[in-house]
């Protein structure tokens, strides 16, 4: 069964600093997904990985997967206040009917302090 | 840019009542999802849904719950006798399999059981 793990949970981090976030899952995957989410608010795509050695980058978030290893990591240049959010990373898993599936991580709640 | 659209944003219920959450996909998208939230916590898979007929469901899916796509638009989610333990945000999501796999969500329904 397809577990996913993240970590840290929770990330109290001061603007201009930079940190990583992991996800790692237990099975073969090929697609992994970061979404942020805001308090209350729906899941925003932020990177689709689609297969080893992906890197993704949008402004100050890069994203990477090593398929290998099982491990996906979101990293964080220069955080400021508005990266303030939960972020989740969900791995793409099938049935036996080659039917879809997202697992998702528990998500890392971020805090930027000034 | 097309959106997965999801009525009612918030919905109050009483325990034992039958609730229907309704979501709209993006017109294209031949997969459908639903997922929950419940506050604080983890994004759960519920249900997939492709060509008219439950493609997999988790075990949180049970005989309480039931999907269903009326028309050629609409994509329902019907709890028939909720529970106390039903409150969460639910989240309805499309996909164009074979494109990106990427999932498109809804802003997500609110639902409090009382």
């Amino acid at each position: 069964e397809l577990k996913v793990e993240q970590n840290p949970l929770f990330l109290s981090m001061q603007e201009g600093k930079n940190y990583t976030i992991y996800c790692n899952y237990s099975t073969t995957s090929d697609r992994l997904y970061w979404y942020r989410q805001d308090p209350g608010k729906s899941l925003e795509s932020l990177f689709v990985l689609l297969s080893n050695g992906a890197v993704k980058q949008e402004g100050r978030l890069m994203a990477s997967l090593d398929t290998k290893a099982r491990l996906s990591t979101l990293h964080i240049t220069a955080a400021v206040h508005d990266l303030s959010a939960t972020y989740f990373c969900a791995v793409e898993g099938y049935n036996a009917g080659n039917n879809r599936k997202l697992i998702w991580g528990l998500g890392t709640s971020l805090a930027v302090n000034p | 840019e097309p959106e997965v659209t999801q009525t009612p944003s918030h919905q109050v219920t009483q325990m034992g009542q039958e609730v229907i959450l309704r979501c709209v996909p993006i017109s294209n998208h031949l997969y459908f999802y639903w997922y929950r939230q419940i506050l604080g916590q983890k994004v759960e898979f519920l249900v997939s849904f492709y060509n008219n007929e439950i493609s997999e469901k988790s075990e949180i899916f049970d005989d309480q719950f039931s999907v269903e796509r009326p028309d050629g638009s609409n994509f329902t989610l019907k709890i028939r006798s909720t529970k106390l333990e039903d409150s969460a945000m639910y989240f309805c999501a499309s996909s164009e399999y074979g494109v990106t796999g990427e999932l498109f969500f809804g802003e997500g329904s609110r639902l409090t059981v009382l």
